[in-house]
């Protein structure tokens, strides 16, 4: 099964930049990686995904290894509301259906 | 408004009493899903449509069973409730039109079965 590997925490302050990490070395070529962070009492968000360039958006940016074997959230400049836990994931085709895999997510904590 | 509606937001059952729970989607997405996430662990996937007559079991089925009674509503159902069912159940929506398929969660249902 494609799966992924992160930091069960991390911690960080406000206002400065945070990378998480996330390994999935048995990715294959046509797997997506998705990064969905969760807030508490809330469903999952969509964050960012990426096939093998690095991405940016408003809310971050997503570093793809040249191997595609790890990756990295950047939150340039967090904040407190960005205090969440972070899905690394890999959407996947399983028998022509595509699907996340979920992992057990790193939970961010930001320090004022 | 949500776009993602769950009801009940919370229900707390007996041990085999049959629960429904219930999703509709206001984003016209043809896809939806059903996961369920336990205290500490990420999300796994019980079932899923990709249209209203495409039903298919993910990774967790057993002791569940879903109906797609339109597009835009999709419902879980725990037949004989048990204790190991207590959890919190999201149901998600993704359009197989977009680009990358990002999926939306609403905002969750909490089962206890006591």
């Amino acid at each position: 099964d494609a799966k992924t590997t992160q930091p069960n925490s991390m911690e960080s302050n406000e206002e400065e930049p945070v990378h998480l990490p996330c390994n999935h070395s048995t990715i294959s070529g046509t797997d997506y990686i998705h990064w969905y962070r969760q807030l508490p009492s809330q469903g999952p968000e969509y964050v960012i995904h990426g096939l093998t360039s690095n991405v940016n958006n408003r809310m971050a940016s997503l570093a793809i290894a040249e191997d595609r074997k790890s990756s990295t959230l950047i939150l340039h400049r967090a904040t407190l509301r960005d205090a969440a836990v972070y899905y690394c994931i890999l959407r996947v085709i399983i028998q022509g259906a595509q699907k996340l895999v979920f992992g057990q997510g790193t939970r961010l904590t930001i320090n004022p | 408004d949500a776009d993602v509606t769950q009801t009940p937001r919370n229900r707390i059952t007996k041990t085999g009493k049959r629960i429904m729970l219930e999703c509709s989607q206001t984003k016209g997405h043809d896809r939806m899903y059903w996961y369920r996430q336990d205290p500490g662990l990420g999300l796994r996937l019980i079932y899923y449509s990709f249209d209203v007559k495409d039903i298919n079991k993910g990774e967790i089925s057993d002791g569940y069973s879903v109906s797609r009674q339109a597009q835009a509503k999709f419902s879980l159902s725990l037949e004989s409730a048990i204790p190991n069912q207590t959890a919190l159940y999201f149901c998600a929506t993704s359009d197989s039109r977009g680009a990358g398929n990002t999926i939306y969660f609403g905002e969750g249902s909490w089962l206890t079965v006591v």
